[in-house]
């Protein structure tokens, strides 16, 4: 067990629809990560936040965005889903995201996203 | 856009085996290497943060190898079990512009270990 908590597990929705993905990072990491990992392709990195400010984008969709709230849990929004959102989505938190810090990632156990 | 590469895709061996497998990352703007074992159902865990060049690691029968000139990590696994099936990720963190602090993934060499 890694400390760090997301919910649901498994979610299926329709296309159109809106859905939350929600974040607990370990005790005391102030950093938040979220992966995408859809069939064939490695864990692609969407978005980090650090003390509830964006720090790196990555490759996340304009429908998709995120936040992280002062008690430093965090929520990726995933709107207008299509077909192709269908993935696992991961969560992953780290102490301190500086450039001196190695930056270990805990990663959560990751949502599944079924969009039918 | 930043390439990192493992292989082999999957790797199948018996009970008692020794194995290797590869992860290529660019050679330039090296900040760490990173290995994860991720097994079905689980979460990504941690197994390595390799920063410099010629690092070896070993956690019981896994070692890993860290060549930043060429760009490349060795990871083994030592008379496999079947308690190591799993998928093994290696992720690149560069240390400057667009590359800082985020971690660069590949897309895993799957092991299989057969009683």
């Amino acid at each position: 067990d890694s400390g760090v908590t997301q919910t649901p597990k498994h979610l299926i929705t329709a296309t159109g629809q809106r859905v939350t993905l929600r974040c607990s990072p370990r005790s005391g990491d102030l950093s938040v990560y979220w992966y995408q990992q859809s069939l064939d392709q490695g864990l692609q990195f969407l978005i980090q936040y650090y003390n509830g400010e964006e720090r790196a984008k990555g490759n996340i969709l304009e429908r998709f965005s995120a936040q992280q709230f002062p008690d430093l849990h965090s929520e990726l929004n995933l709107s207008s889903l299509e077909l192709g959102d269908s993935a696992l989505y991961f969560c992953a938190s780290s102490v301190d995201p500086t450039p001196s810090s190695y930056n270990e990632q805990f990663f959560g156990p990751g949502t599944r996203l079924t969009v039918l | 856009i930043l390439n990192v590469e493992q292989s082999p895709q999957s790797l199948h061996v018996q009970e008692g085996d020794s194995t290797n497998f590869t992860c290529s990352f660019p050679s330039s703007n090296f900040y760490a290497l990173h290995w994860y074992r991720w097994e079905t159902a689980k979460s990504p865990e941690a197994l390595f943060v390799m920063t410099l060049n010629g690092d070896e690691k070993k956690k019981g029968r896994i070692s890993a190898t860290l060549n930043t000139k060429e760009g490349y990590s060795y990871l083994y696994i030592k008379g496999s079990q079947p308690e190591d099936s799993a998928t093994y990720l290696c992720a690149f963190r560069g240390d400057r512009g667009s590359t800082l602090g985020r971690l660069y993934f590949g897309r895993g060499t799957q092991l299989t270990v057969w009683p």
